[in-house]
Protein backbone atom coordinates (compact mmCIF):
# COMPACT_ATOMS: atom_id res chain seq x y z
CA UNK A 1 0.00 0.00 0.00
CA UNK A 2 0.97 3.71 -0.62
CA UNK A 3 2.34 5.37 1.96
CA UNK A 4 0.52 8.62 0.93
CA UNK A 5 -2.97 7.78 -0.57
CA UNK A 6 -5.24 10.35 -2.56
CA UNK A 7 -8.80 9.66 -3.30
CA UNK A 8 -10.21 9.82 -6.00
CA UNK A 9 -7.72 9.33 -8.68
CA UNK A 10 -9.96 10.89 -11.40
CA UNK A 11 -12.55 12.90 -11.39
CA UNK A 12 -14.85 14.88 -13.89
CA UNK A 13 -16.92 17.75 -12.89
CA UNK A 14 -18.72 20.49 -14.19
CA UNK A 15 -18.34 24.35 -13.37
CA UNK A 16 -19.97 25.17 -10.02
CA UNK A 17 -19.76 21.71 -8.77
CA UNK A 18 -18.38 21.43 -4.75
CA UNK A 19 -14.98 19.02 -5.32
CA UNK A 20 -12.41 17.62 -2.10
CA UNK A 21 -9.78 15.75 -2.87
CA UNK A 22 -8.97 13.40 -0.07
CA UNK A 23 -4.85 12.85 1.50
CA UNK A 24 -4.32 10.37 3.91
CA UNK A 25 -0.34 9.43 5.37
CA UNK A 26 0.92 6.51 6.92
CA UNK A 27 4.33 7.58 7.14
CA UNK A 28 3.53 10.06 10.34
CA UNK A 29 4.91 13.19 9.05
CA UNK A 30 3.52 15.87 10.24
CA UNK A 31 3.94 18.16 7.17
CA UNK A 32 1.52 18.29 4.19
CA UNK A 33 1.24 19.97 1.01
CA UNK A 34 -0.90 20.16 -1.64
CA UNK A 35 0.46 21.27 -4.73
CA UNK A 36 -1.03 21.40 -8.93
CA UNK A 37 0.72 20.45 -11.98
CA UNK A 38 0.40 21.61 -15.10
CA UNK A 39 1.93 21.06 -18.46
CA UNK A 40 5.28 23.22 -18.89
CA UNK A 41 4.42 25.04 -15.30
CA UNK A 42 6.13 22.04 -12.98
CA UNK A 43 4.34 21.95 -9.84
CA UNK A 44 3.18 25.04 -7.94
CA UNK A 45 1.92 24.76 -4.38
CA UNK A 46 -1.59 25.49 -3.45
CA UNK A 47 -1.72 25.17 0.83
CA UNK A 48 0.50 23.62 3.60
CA UNK A 49 -0.02 22.19 7.03
CA UNK A 50 2.70 21.81 9.29
CA UNK A 51 0.60 19.96 11.97
CA UNK A 52 -2.82 20.03 12.60
CA UNK A 53 -3.01 23.39 13.66
CA UNK A 54 -1.16 25.08 11.23
CA UNK A 55 -2.58 25.89 7.98
CA UNK A 56 -1.06 28.16 5.52
CA UNK A 57 -1.38 29.41 1.81
CA UNK A 58 0.69 28.92 -0.83
CA UNK A 59 1.54 30.59 -3.64
CA UNK A 60 -1.94 30.03 -5.81
CA UNK A 61 -4.52 28.81 -2.87
CA UNK A 62 -7.03 31.81 -4.70
CA UNK A 63 -10.36 29.27 -4.97
CA UNK A 64 -9.02 26.90 -2.82
CA UNK A 65 -9.55 25.68 0.90
CA UNK A 66 -7.84 23.29 3.42
CA UNK A 67 -8.66 21.10 6.77
CA UNK A 68 -6.40 18.87 8.53
CA UNK A 69 -8.60 16.83 10.20
CA UNK A 70 -5.47 15.09 11.62
CA UNK A 71 -2.29 14.40 11.63
CA UNK A 72 -2.35 11.92 8.70
CA UNK A 73 -5.39 13.73 6.93
CA UNK A 74 -5.52 16.85 4.96
CA UNK A 75 -7.83 17.70 2.60
CA UNK A 76 -8.11 20.08 -0.34
CA UNK A 77 -11.50 21.74 -1.57
CA UNK A 78 -12.75 24.05 -4.60
CA UNK A 79 -16.03 25.45 -3.72
CA UNK A 80 -17.65 26.14 -7.14
CA UNK A 81 -14.62 24.30 -9.90
CA UNK A 82 -14.17 26.63 -13.03
CA UNK A 83 -12.13 24.83 -16.25
CA UNK A 84 -9.19 26.34 -14.95
CA UNK A 85 -8.75 24.40 -12.40
CA UNK A 86 -8.27 21.04 -14.28
CA UNK A 87 -5.00 19.82 -13.60
CA UNK A 88 -3.48 17.09 -11.79
CA UNK A 89 -3.17 17.51 -7.71
CA UNK A 90 -0.65 16.30 -5.77
CA UNK A 91 -0.43 15.84 -1.70
CA UNK A 92 3.31 15.76 -0.29
CA UNK A 93 4.04 14.86 2.96
CA UNK A 94 7.57 15.79 4.75
CA UNK A 95 8.94 14.68 8.40
CA UNK A 96 10.83 16.94 11.07
CA UNK A 97 13.27 13.66 11.71
CA UNK A 98 16.76 14.85 11.79
CA UNK A 99 18.78 15.74 9.50
CA UNK A 100 15.61 17.68 8.30
CA UNK A 101 16.25 17.32 4.63
CA UNK A 102 13.11 18.60 3.68
CA UNK A 103 12.45 16.34 0.82
CA UNK A 104 8.77 15.54 -0.11
CA UNK A 105 7.24 12.55 -0.89
CA UNK A 106 4.26 12.56 -3.06
CA UNK A 107 0.69 10.58 -3.31
CA UNK A 108 -0.32 8.64 -6.99
CA UNK A 109 -1.94 12.11 -7.93
CA UNK A 110 -5.87 13.22 -8.44
CA UNK A 111 -6.89 14.17 -12.03
CA UNK A 112 -9.61 16.60 -11.99
CA UNK A 113 -11.53 17.75 -14.93
CA UNK A 114 -13.58 20.80 -14.86
CA UNK A 115 -16.43 20.74 -17.92
CA UNK B 1 9.99 35.77 -5.63
CA UNK B 2 12.09 32.72 -6.08
CA UNK B 3 11.95 31.11 -9.63
CA UNK B 4 13.39 27.93 -10.64
CA UNK B 5 14.49 27.37 -14.62
CA UNK B 6 15.51 24.31 -16.24
CA UNK B 7 17.02 24.03 -19.00
CA UNK B 8 16.55 22.28 -21.74
CA UNK B 9 12.65 21.94 -21.09
CA UNK B 10 12.96 18.77 -24.14
CA UNK B 11 15.99 16.63 -24.30
CA UNK B 12 15.93 14.06 -27.35
CA UNK B 13 18.86 11.88 -26.53
CA UNK B 14 20.37 8.60 -28.16
CA UNK B 15 21.16 5.40 -26.01
CA UNK B 16 24.70 5.43 -25.15
CA UNK B 17 25.61 9.57 -25.12
CA UNK B 18 25.84 11.59 -22.00
CA UNK B 19 23.89 15.30 -21.32
CA UNK B 20 23.63 17.76 -19.16
CA UNK B 21 20.34 19.42 -17.53
CA UNK B 22 20.50 22.61 -15.58
CA UNK B 23 18.38 24.22 -12.97
CA UNK B 24 19.27 27.67 -12.14
CA UNK B 25 17.34 29.70 -9.69
CA UNK B 26 17.00 33.10 -8.83
CA UNK B 27 17.47 33.72 -5.02
CA UNK B 28 20.12 32.35 -2.38
CA UNK B 29 19.32 28.64 -1.31
CA UNK B 30 21.23 25.52 -0.22
CA UNK B 31 19.07 22.95 -0.86
CA UNK B 32 18.08 21.75 -3.93
CA UNK B 33 16.08 18.56 -5.03
CA UNK B 34 15.70 16.40 -8.30
CA UNK B 35 12.60 14.33 -9.13
CA UNK B 36 11.68 12.11 -11.32
CA UNK B 37 8.07 11.41 -12.65
CA UNK B 38 6.85 9.09 -15.58
CA UNK B 39 3.72 9.41 -17.01
CA UNK B 40 1.11 9.55 -15.66
CA UNK B 41 2.59 8.79 -12.13
CA UNK B 42 3.45 10.57 -9.19
CA UNK B 43 7.36 11.78 -8.53
CA UNK B 44 9.77 9.80 -7.11
CA UNK B 45 12.73 11.35 -4.93
CA UNK B 46 16.42 11.04 -6.63
CA UNK B 47 18.42 13.39 -5.18
CA UNK B 48 18.73 15.81 -2.17
CA UNK B 49 21.91 18.48 -2.32
CA UNK B 50 22.22 20.71 0.98
CA UNK B 51 25.31 22.50 0.48
CA UNK B 52 27.47 23.84 -1.97
CA UNK B 53 29.89 22.00 -3.49
CA UNK B 54 27.42 18.49 -2.69
CA UNK B 55 27.26 16.16 -5.39
CA UNK B 56 25.26 12.87 -5.50
CA UNK B 57 25.50 9.96 -8.26
CA UNK B 58 22.91 7.13 -8.53
CA UNK B 59 23.72 5.28 -11.67
CA UNK B 60 24.15 6.66 -14.72
CA UNK B 61 22.79 10.10 -13.05
CA UNK B 62 24.84 12.36 -11.28
CA UNK B 63 23.59 15.60 -9.60
CA UNK B 64 25.49 18.70 -8.51
CA UNK B 65 24.82 22.03 -6.64
CA UNK B 66 26.43 25.33 -7.17
CA UNK B 67 24.93 27.48 -4.33
CA UNK B 68 26.95 30.60 -5.69
CA UNK B 69 26.36 29.98 -9.27
CA UNK B 70 22.64 29.50 -8.36
CA UNK B 71 23.25 26.36 -10.67
CA UNK B 72 22.35 23.07 -10.01
CA UNK B 73 23.29 19.92 -12.99
CA UNK B 74 21.69 16.79 -13.25
CA UNK B 75 24.59 14.63 -15.70
CA UNK B 76 23.74 11.45 -17.60
CA UNK B 77 26.34 9.22 -18.55
CA UNK B 78 25.52 6.53 -21.55
CA UNK B 79 22.07 6.98 -21.46
CA UNK B 80 19.20 3.82 -21.69
CA UNK B 81 15.72 3.98 -22.62
CA UNK B 82 14.46 3.25 -19.26
CA UNK B 83 15.66 6.95 -18.45
CA UNK B 84 13.10 8.29 -20.36
CA UNK B 85 10.98 10.39 -17.78
CA UNK B 86 10.43 14.18 -17.02
CA UNK B 87 12.92 15.30 -14.68
CA UNK B 88 12.20 18.08 -12.20
CA UNK B 89 14.77 20.31 -9.99
CA UNK B 90 13.11 21.93 -7.45
CA UNK B 91 14.57 24.23 -4.63
CA UNK B 92 13.67 25.54 -1.08
CA UNK B 93 14.42 28.52 0.16
CA UNK B 94 12.07 28.22 3.24
CA UNK B 95 14.90 28.05 6.29
CA UNK B 96 14.93 27.18 9.20
CA UNK B 97 12.46 24.72 10.43
CA UNK B 98 9.87 26.09 7.78
CA UNK B 99 12.02 23.56 4.92
CA UNK B 100 9.94 21.62 2.46
CA UNK B 101 8.61 24.50 0.95
CA UNK B 102 9.55 23.98 -2.27
CA UNK B 103 9.46 25.62 -5.96
CA UNK B 104 9.97 23.32 -8.81
CA UNK B 105 11.29 24.31 -12.12
CA UNK B 106 8.85 23.26 -15.34
CA UNK B 107 10.49 20.04 -15.85
CA UNK B 108 13.17 18.47 -18.39
CA UNK B 109 10.86 16.10 -20.89
CA UNK B 110 13.82 13.26 -21.92
CA UNK B 111 13.07 10.76 -24.23
CA UNK B 112 16.29 8.10 -24.98
CA UNK B 113 16.21 6.51 -28.49
CA UNK B 114 18.30 4.07 -29.78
Amino acid sequence: DADVTQTPRNRITKTGKRIMLECSQTKGHDRMYWYRQDPGLGLRLIYYSFDVKDINKGEISDGYSVSRQAQAKFSLSLESAIPNQTALYFCATSGPTAPNTGELFFGEGSRLTVL
Amino acid sequence: ELKVEQNPLFLSMQEGKNYTIYCNYSTTSDRLYWYRQDPGKSLESLFVLLSNGAVKQEGRLMASLDTKARLSTLHITAAVHDLSATYFCAVDMSGGTSYGKLTFGQGTILTVHP
